[in-house]
């Protein structure tokens, strides 16, 4: 069973490309997160979903649109894509009852490759 | 804005030595530092935590020790192995923000 899962897993896409990446998570979190980790590996948050409600929004370019229908799933939609999107894309859940500090449950991660 | 440092960004020791990597936070606000494991292709997966309230926390291998006035904060491992080669990240989140600012990472390499 998989706790927070992603798809798809891989994307290799031409430059000014629109795509679109999934996540679910099975563990009853209310909170989900994007993160992006570049080639140097730093980890950097994207946005947060609260019960389906935006509550973090870092400055990340609007070609970059999350949508949250439930608070099961989090996607995230990027429009004309440029060389620099090229990361892997972490999506992570966090529990419920423990306020914003309790353990971040991540995704596989899904890697964006742009041509 | 908030900030974590992380050193050092590589770290190699011999199999059964100790790895120490440090953390610098800059809101001393937070109040949760968590510390995440990562290895190559896989997902990051916590390994310890600590809140504000206790100064060391220990778990076999393992420990992390808190400096709330000097807002440091460490990772000790000790009698490495070669499956804890890998990147690990720090992390101290602010309550009531649901935002973890993470490290840069350490790269550690366990050398057989």
């Amino acid at each position: 069973d998989t706790a927070v899962s992603q798809t798809p897993k891989y994307l290799v896409t031409q430059m000014g490309n629109d795509k679109s990446i999934k996540c679910e998570q099975n563990l009853g979190h209310d909170t989900m997160y994007w993160y992006k980790q570049d080639s140097k590996k730093f980890l950097k948050i994207m946005f947060s979903y609260n019960n389906k409600e935006l509550i973090i929004n870092e400055t990340v370019p609007n070609r970059f649109s999350p949508k949250s229908p439930d608070k099961a799933h989090l996607n995230l939609h990027i429009n004309s894509l440029e060389l620099g999107d090229s990361a892997v894309y972490f999506c992570a859940s966090s529990p419920p009852g423990q306020g914003s500090t309790g353990e971040l449950f991540f995704g596989e991660g899904s890697r964006l490759t742009v041509l | 804005g908030e900030n974590v440092e992380q050193h050092p960004s590589t770290l190699s020791v011999q199999e059964g030595d100790s790895a120490v990597i440090k953390c610098t936070y800059s809101d001393s606000a937070s109040n949760y530092f968590p510390w995440y494991k990562q290895e190559l292709g896989k997902r990051p997966q916590l390994i310890i935590d600590i809140r504000s309230n206790v100064g060391e926390k220990k778990d076999q291998r393992i420990a992390v020790t808190l400096n709330k006035t000097a807002k440091h904060f460490s990772l000790h491992i000790t009698e490495t192995q070669p499956e804890d080669s890998a990147v690990y990240f720090c992390a101290a989140v602010k309550p009531g923000t649901y935002k973890y600012i993470f490290g840069t990472g350490t790269r550690l390499k366990v050398l057989a």
